[in-house]
């Protein structure tokens, strides 16, 4: 069964810094992947997403995610972090059917 | 403008009570979902739309009914039923293809039982 995995759930990182968030699928074939952003009581954004080709994706607000399959995951970096940043963000897999299936969140701590 | 808009934003429900959540979208996508989130949950799907006049159950659809009697429109009913409805609902749509489209959300419903 398809499945995403987001093992941090709180990461806290100081304005300026560097981010990555991590985020593991299981998938059998060439996955559809996704990387969303959710201010607290608000619906969620795209940031960026990969469907083939170049592993190295680019998204809005300056992040980028790389697409691995050989380590079955597609990590969200950003250089340097902004305190607006500060966000859940979600990874996701889409199953083929139209449906995605989202990992549990990773909420970003931005420390002045 | 195209999106998708919810409402109410917040809603308040007594036990027993049915009530039912808005989502409209001017997007003119085939498909259209609901999902719930709860803290450190995730966002599980309770049904989806591909078309007009017919839906489909995701994965927690007891308690719950839809309707698409409008390409445009998705509403979402709490029923009694439901033994925890207190979350935050979102409702997102897509345009139709094999895994390969993004979705767009809403702002989302928060709904409390009192």
């Amino acid at each position: 069964a398809q499945s995403v995995t987001q093992p941090d759930i709180h990461i806290t990182v100081s304005e300026g810094a560097s981010l990555e968030l991590r985020c593991n699928y299981s998938y059998g074939a060439t996955p559809y992947l996704f990387w969303y952003v959710q201010s607290p009581g608000q619906g969620l954004q795209l940031l960026l997403k990969y469907f083939s080709g170049d592993t190295l994706v680019q998204g809005i607000k300056g992040f980028e995610a790389e697409f691995k399959r050989s380590q079955s995951s597609f990590n969200l970096r950003k250089p340097s972090v902004h305190w607006s940043d500060a966000a859940e963000y979600f990874c996701a897999v889409g199953r083929g059917d139209d449906k995605i299936i989202f990992g549990k969140g990773t909420r970003l701590h931005i420390l002045p | 403008d195209g999106g998708i808009t919810q409402s109410p934003k917040y809603l308040f429900r007594k036990e027993g009570q049915n009530v039912t959540l808005s989502c409209e979208q001017n997007l003119n996508h085939d498909a259209m979902y609901w999902y719930r989130q709860d803290p450190g949950q995730g966002l599980r799907l309770i049904y989806y739309s591909q078309i007009v006049n017919d839906f489909q159950k995701g994965d927690i659809a007891e308690g719950y009914s839809v309707s698409r009697e409008k390409k445009e429109s998705f509403p979402l009913t709490v029923t009694s039923a439901q033994k925890n409805p207190t979350a935050f609902y979102l409702c997102a749509s897509s345009s139709l293809g094999q895994g390969a489209v993004e979705q767009f959300f809403g702002p989302g419903t928060r709904l409390t039982v009192l």
